[in-house]
C-alpha cells in the first residue's frame, strides 16, 4: 500500500513562475521528508528535506512546506527555470537515516 | 572524488540466470540501500543494510538477495526466482542517526534477453 502519494504525474509551467509539487503521507510516524530531483537513466539528486518539528524550510529557490496536521507536503519553486524540468519524487521515513518510502513522483516541464 | 559507484551500468541477463549488481561507495557510510525502480512507478526497497553483516528485507525482496561482508560493498544478486527483473536499479547511502539524505548511484538497467 502506498504510504507516499504525489497525485499529479505532470506538472507544467512557465519560465519565471512559481512550480508548486504536492505530496501526502498517510503513516503519522513518518518523521522526515525529502523531495529528490531525477533525471532519466541517472540516480536521484537530493533536494532539500524537512523534519516534523518544523513547518517550512527553504534553501535558495526551493522550499518546502509541511502540514502535519494535514499529512501533506509541498514544494516551492520560484523563479522556475528550464534546468529544472525532471521528475521530482517525495520520500519519508520514520527516522533520519532510515530507509524511504518513494511517492511516484511528479514530471514537471519548464517551459521557456 | 567521494561517492557510490554502480557497476555495470547496462546488463543483460538470460531467463534462468542469477545476476550481481555491484554498489560501492567511499562516503564511510554506515547505512546502504537498494530501490528498483518501474516505469511510471516510484522507488521500490528491495533490501537494505544498516551495518556490516547485517540486512533487512524491504517491501519487495523475493527473487533477490543481499551481502554485506564490507562496509564500501552491498551486491544485489537477481535470482531466477524474480519473474520480472527488467527494472532500473538504484543503490543509496547515508550515515546513520544522522540527519542528512541518502546519497544515490546512478543506477543499473536490467534487461531480460
Amino acid at each position: 500500500d502506498q504510504q507516499v502519494k504525489q497525485n499529479s504525474p505532470s506538472l507544467s509551467v512557465q519560465e519565471g513562475r512559481i512550480s508548486i509539487l504536492n505530496c501526502d503521507y498517510t503513516n503519522s510516524m513518518f518523521d522526515y521528508f525529502l523531495w529528490y530531483k531525477k533525471y532519466p537513466a541517472e540516480g536521484p539528486t537530493f533536494l532539500i528535506s524537512i523534519s516534523s518539528i518544523k513547518d517550512k524550510n527553504e534553501d535558495g529557490r526551493f522550499t518546502v512546506f509541511l502540514n502535519k496536521s494535514a499529512k501533506h507536503l509541498s514544494l516551492h519553486i520560484v523563479p522556475s527555470q528550464p534546468g529544472d524540468s525532471a521528475v521530482y519524487f517525495c520520500a519519508a521515513s520514520e527516522r533520519p537515516g532510515y530507509a524511504l518510502n518513494f511517492g511516484k513522483g511528479t514530471s514537471l516541464l519548464v517551459t521557456p | 572524488d567521494g561517492g557510490i559507484t554502480q557497476s555495470p551500468k547496462y546488463l543483460f541477463r538470460k531467463e534462468g540466470q542469477n545476476v550481481t549488481l555491484s554498489c560501492e561507495q567511499n562516503l564511510n557510510h554506515d547505512a546502504m540501500y537498494w530501490y528498483r525502480q518501474d516505469p511510471g512507478q516510484g522507488l521500490r526497497l528491495i533490501y537494505y543494510s544498516q551495518i556490516v553483516n547485517d540486512f533487512q528485507k524491504g517491501d519487495i525482496a523475493e527473487g533477490y538477495s543481499v551481502s554485506r561482508e564490507k562496509k564500501e560493498s552491498f551486491p544485489l544478486t537477481v535470482t531466477s526466482a524474480q519473474k520480472n527483473p527488467t527494472a532500473f536499479y538504484l543503490c543509496a547511502s547515508n550515515p546513520r542517526d544522522i540527519n542528512q539524505p541518502q546519497h544515490f548511484g546512478d543506477g543499473t538497467r536490467l534487461s531480460i534477453l
